[in-house]
């Protein structure tokens, strides 16, 4: 069955600062891979998604992750912190029943400080 | 205007009332799913549907109902609302099984 492991509960970096948000998952198959970042007391936006073709992927707001099979992690980047970055981020594999559900990490809220 | 709507967006209720909450998108997408979200523990799927006739259970069913009143909407109900089933509720819609899963706006749902 497919799961995710999300490293930390909450990251702390200064504005300017590498973000980095780990995630592990288990997949018996090829995985689907995304992460979701939700902003306070708003739904979940899409910040990118590996289906197999690059193992580097790039999404919006200067954000990529880096799939690795060997070390079945796929975590998510960025250079330089910046305040609005400040919300939740979930990791999903698609798995579950039927193989079409998203299964989700327990999140990762990020804190930026000035 | 919002493609995933979610109805209402706050509700407080009390122990055994019944309860419904709604879905409805322009996407034009077929596949359209509930989630519930928990602080700590992500979220986690509550029911699935591939289309108006396909309808499926998910992790955590019990004590949800759902209805797939047409293509664009997905209602889901809590027949007799219990404390533990307070959390933010998501709908979200895709294409097909590698497509991105575009989520609504949540309902915030509190049981009393």
């Amino acid at each position: 069955a497919q799961s995710v492991t999300q490293l930390g509960s909450h990251v702390s970096v200064s504005e300017g600062a590498l973000v980095l948000l780990r995630c592990n998952y288990s997949s018996s198959v090829p995985p689907y891979l995304f992460w979701y970042v939700q902003y306070p007391n708003q739904g979940l936006q899409l910040l990118l998604k590996y289906t197999s073709a690059a193992t580097l992927v790039k999404g919006i707001n200067g954000f990529e992750a880096e799939f690795k099979k060997s070390e079945t992690s796929f975590h998510l980047t960025k250079p330089s912190a910046h305040m609005s970055d400040a919300a939740e981020y979930f990791c999903a594999v698609i798995g579950g029943q039927a193989g079409t559900a998203l299964i989700f990490g327990k999140g990762t809220t990020l804190s930026v400080s000035s | 205007d919002a493609d995933v709507t979610q109805t209402p967006r706050n509700r407080i209720t009390k122990t055994g009332k019944r309860i419904m909450l709604e879905c409805s998108q322009t996407k034009g997408h077929d596949r359209m799913y509930w989630y519930r979200q928990d602080p700590g523990l992500g979220l986690r799927l509550i029911y699935y549907s591939f289309d108006v006739k396909d309808i499926n259970k998910g992790e955590i069913s019990d004590g949800y109902s759902v209805s797939r009143q047409a293509q664009a909407k997905f209602s889901l109900s809590l027949e007799s609302a219990i404390p533990n089933q307070t959390a933010l509720y998501f709908c979200a819609t895709s294409t097909d099984r590698a497509d991105t899963q575009y989520f609504g706006p949540g309902t915030r749902l509190t049981v009393l």
